[in-house]
């Protein structure tokens, strides 16, 4: 759904450890969902995609959970770095359309 | 191939000026997507266009606002009289033709 104006919710993992972060979407027909990673000063960058007829799919020390019955969706990341530090953005596609809408967002902290 | 290129990266406006915001999309692609991002928040998509034409700008203001993308040239988004709430980062993404978008560096708008 749209994003609002608070304060993005932050997570403090420490390095080596593995982080998950959540997200929870707003529209049904949504089929096609995305994890974006924004560094400071920079545009969004893709990490993974999930279609919607699968819920596990596995990248390199990523992985994205989607249940569409709660229309959760989850990034793990495995043995996180200080280089994974950013803000973590889920986004959703319905069918052919390609407007993609963004969730508020997650700060991801790795403490050294 | 050089990636989604975005000029300027930083534009500063006085009130009533108008801004002018570039996006060249990737070699090959002939989808652009224009977004705007306050500060802690996600993104918002504004425009959608294909070449020479817009598909979908259900995201723009009605006023003030207006973007192409001509059969030459990069796509701009330009915005008339800007007003001090118009201060944000507004961020470009190019597509070859479907789900995957690639975003540029953003320019960050700051009207005085």
């Amino acid at each position: 759904g749209e994003s609002v104006g608070l304060h993005l919710p932050t997570l403090s993992v420490q390095e080596g450890d593995n982080s998950i972060i959540n997200c929870a979407y707003s529209n049904s027909a949504s089929d096609y969902f995305i994890w974006y990673k924004q560094e400071s000063g920079k545009g969004p960058q893709f990490i993974i995609d999930i279609r919607s007829n699968m819920d596990k799919r596995q990248g390199q020390r990523v992985t994205v959970l989607l249940n569409k019955t709660v229309k959760h969706l989850s990034l793990q990341i495995a043995a996180t770095q200080p280089g994974d530090s950013a803000v973590y953005f889920c986004a959703e596609k319905a069918g052919g359309y390609q407007k993609v809408t963004f969730g508020t967002g997650t700060k991801l902290q790795v403490i050294p | 191939n050089a990636g989604v290129m975005q000029n300027p990266r930083h534009l500063v406006r006085r009130r009533g000026q108008e801004a002018r915001l570039r996006c060249s999309p990737m070699k090959g692609h002939s989808h652009v997507y224009w977004y705007r991002q306050l500060p802690e928040e996600g993104l918002k998509f504004m425009v959608y266009l294909q070449k020479e034409n817009i598909i979908d700008e259900s995201g723009m203001p009605k006023e003030r606002f207006s973007a192409e993308f001509p059969k030459e040239g990069p796509s701009i988004l330009r915005i008339q009289q800007v007003v001090r709430g118009d201060s944000a980062a507004y961020f470009c993404a190019s597509s070859p033709k479907g789900d995957e978008q690639f975003f540029g560096p953003g320019t960050r708008l700051t009207v005085l």
